[in-house]
């Protein structure tokens, strides 16, 4: 089975703070994606890359980097975090196919739930 | 815009069937999704269309009407487990995916 692993459940920082989220995924998957989940709201990305070394902005980058050294490895970073980042993290991956067509298939990890003070 | 259209909340009884139903209206289509995600839990993949017609899963169904900008995801014989959000996606020309806000069902016995 694949698995999306999340560093952190649950985090608290104070406004100003630099946060790292850090994600693994053991299933070798080329695509990994950054999402929040806001009540009301639909999934909203972040931050996306198809390899390593290689990132894409999604709908919402502001506020955010990402970081991807290692194929398996999938790092959000808040560089000063604010009150409006506070929100639930997800962590994906999916199977890259040629011409970028696939089953959409993705494999979540269990989310990040971050509160900015 | 990019849309996706869907039930807020729903209630059905154990055992009953419910259709969740999702519309959208996107810069172009290469496939509808359906996941489902139980409270504080990650979303699971459930089903995916890309033509139209009903694509059966065992207790789940998915329908899709691509001139109509329309599916459901159809739900039988429920159970208490069934309670959850259920999320529609939509892959658009870019091979992105546009995210509704979620379904929530309640289940009771």
């Amino acid at each position: 089975d694949v698995k999306v692993t999340q560093s952190s459940r649950y985090l608290v920082k104070r406004t100003g703070e630099k946060v790292f989220l850090e994600c693994v995924q053991d299933m070798d998957h080329e695509n990994m994606f950054w999402y929040r989940q806001d009540p009301g709201l639909g999934l909203r990305l972040i931050y996306f890359s198809y390899d390593v070394k290689m990132k894409e902005k999604g709908d919402i980058p502001e506020g955010y980097s990402v970081s991807r050294e290692k194929k398996e490895r999938f790092s959000l970073i808040l560089e000063s975090a604010s009150t409006n980042q506070t929100s639930m993290y997800l962590c994906a991956s999916s199977l890259w196919t040629s011409g970028r067509v696939n089953t959409g298939e993705l494999f979540f990890g269990e989310g990040s739930r971050l509160t900015v003070l | 815009g990019q849309n996706i259209d869907q039930p807020t909340e729903m209630t059905a009884t154990e055992g009953a069937i419910v259709q969740i139903n999702c519309t959208y209206q996107t810069s172009g289509f290469n496939g509808l999704f359906w996941y489902q995600q139980h409270a504080g839990e990650a979303p699971t993949f459930l089903s995916y269309n890309v033509l139209d017609g009903l694509e059966e899963k065992g207790r789940f169904s998915s329908f899709l009407s691509r001139s109509k900008g329309y599916s459901y995801l159809l739900l039988k014989e429920l159970q208490m487990k069934d309670s959850a959000s259920y999320l529609c996606a939509v892959m658009d020309s870019n091979y992105q995916l546009i995210w509704g806000a979620g379904t929530k069902l309640i289940i009771k016995p």
